[in-house]
């Protein structure tokens, strides 16, 4: 199975300040049709998870232009530019290329200060 | 708007079986895979079924391979999932996740729903 590593486990940001989270996955996920099957979850503070970027770095409908993705093959990063009070929770990152099954970060704690 | 609505939870004895539910509206069913994934008390997401949109293909994570299965009922738009010989491991909260296409491979989930916990416990 992939594995995917999530860095940092937990973080604290200022408001207004910007954030990141780093995921690596154990290969490659970039798929021979040119998409890279990386993908960026939020699961809000007693809410199911809700995607906020796909394919690496395409924002999901609604999402947050603060919000960006970046990477490539099995270095992939999530960016706030400027975190804000909602953006709290989990952020997991998942790949959905080397099936099955689709596996998913340990997940990573935002949390304000 | 889409709307997964699951169903069925529950505490069930180690060794039981249970039926979760999905109730799916506001897109067409029969056109996009489903998935169960689920997420044991305090930790994180962990992939547990995948049926394409047509019902033809159903994979499993090896985890629950030989003791769940997941099907659908398009005419119902309602996807399931029948966990049988329950362990305390397969304590969690199960989401329902709508896949971004027909095919259960290489896909990503766009929208999940709120969760139905389930309890194997004696």
């Amino acid at each position: 199975d992939i594995v995917m590593t999530q860095t940092p486990l937990s973080l604290s940001v200022t408001p207004g300040q910007p954030a990141s989270i780093s995921c690596k996955s154990s290969q490659s996920l970039l798929h021979s049709d040119g998409k890279t099957y990386l993908y960026w979850y939020l699961q809000k503070p007693g809410q199911s998870p809700q995607l906020l970027i796909y394919e690496v770095s395409s924002r999901f409908s609604g999402v947050p232009d603060r919000f960006s993705g970046s990477g490539s093959g099995t270095d992939f990063t999530l960016k706030i530019s400027r975190v804000e009070a909602e953006d709290v929770g989990v952020y997991y990152c998942m790949q959905g290329i080397h099936l099955p099954p689709y596996t998913f970060g340990q997940g990573t704690k935002l949390e304000i200060k | 708007e889409v709307q997964l609505v699951e169903s069925g939870g529950g505490l069930v004895q180690p060794g039981g079986s249970l039926r979760l539910s999905c109730a799916a509206s506001g897109f067409t069913f029969s056109s996009y895979a489903m998935s169960w994934v689920r997420q044991a008390p305090g930790k994180g997401l962990e992939w547990v079924s995948a049926i394409s949109g047509s019902g033809g293909s159903t994979y499993y994570a090896d985890s629950v391979k030989g003791r769940f299965t997941i099907s659908r009922d398009n005419s119902k738009n309602t996807l399931y999932l029948q966990m049988n010989s329950l362990r305390a491991e397969d304590t969690a909260v199960y989401y329902c996740a709508k896949g971004y296409s027909s095919s259960w491979y290489e896909t990503y989930f766009d929208y999940w729903g709120q969760g139905t916990l389930v309890t194997v416990s004696s």
